[in-house]
């Protein structure tokens, strides 16, 4: 199952900075978009979505790209903080109506932020 | 802050046994999933129940997996006849309608020996 991809598995970055987390996907059915945070044994923990209708959502630190045409979203951490250092997984669904249903995931990026 | 709970945080079973994972999820979520990671590998849907029927499942949600929601509260995953290959943590998530956001619970690692 590839209809998810993080093709980057690490990614580093000094405090302070952008970090950038990439995510491409194949399903053109796929229509909400979730970023999730993972420390070691944690469950993920949601961050921030956005749905196919949009192409931007901001909370806070965190932005969503979401670029249809080449099926691409992206996450935006601005500034980074060594607390964000965890792995990054993309999740997608096609909208069942008033819930996600099933997600499917990437791989996951493994984001470093160091001092 | 509401939060899914699931227990036990850490199953051992020999192969063959039976096991019940069991998960209380966000006390207005009407949504329940199952999904599971085998190490090194993708977060993997399992199953998704609502209205005490199972909404979809996957492939590898066989005749050896059950769901149920026993009690109105609790939340459980049931594999009759464990596996080596069903080692995994094995995660909850919840969802109320129209919000589009999934939570997940702390998961629990099962092993199988």
């Amino acid at each position: 199952d590839q209809q998810v991809k993080q093709n980057s598995p690490s990614l580093s970055v000094q405090e302070g900075r952008i970090s950038i987390l990439n995510c491409d996907y194949t399903n053109s059915m796929f229509d909400y978009f979730l970023w999730y945070k993972k420390y070691p044994a944690e469950g993920p923990t949601f961050l921030i979505s956005i749905s196919s209708i949009k192409d931007k959502n901001e909370d806070g630190r965190f932005t969503v790209f979401l670029n249809k045409s080449a099926k691409h979203l992206s996450l935006h951490i601005v500034p980074s903080q060594p607390g964000d250092s965890a792995v990054y997984f993309c999740a997608a669904s096609s909208d069942r109506g008033s819930t996600l249903g099933r997600l499917y995931f990437g791989r996951g990026t493994q984001l470093t932020v160091w001092p | 802050e509401p939060e899914v709970t699931q227990t036990p945080s850490h199953q051992v079973t020999q192969m063959g046994q039976e096991v019940i994972l069991r998960c209380v999820p966000i006390s207005n979520h009407l949504y329940f999933y199952w999904y599971r990671q085998i190490l090194g590998q993708k977060v993997e849907f399992l199953v998704s129940f609502y209205n005490n029927e199972i909404s979809e499942k996957s492939e590898i949600f066989d005749d050896q997996f059950s769901v149920e929601r026993p009690d109105g509260s609790n939340f459980t995953l049931k594999i009759r006849s464990t596996k080596l290959e069903d080692s995994a943590m094995y995660f909850c998530a919840t969802e109320t309608g129209g919000k589009y956001e999934q939570y997940f619970g702390p998961g629990t690692r099962l092993t199988v020996t």
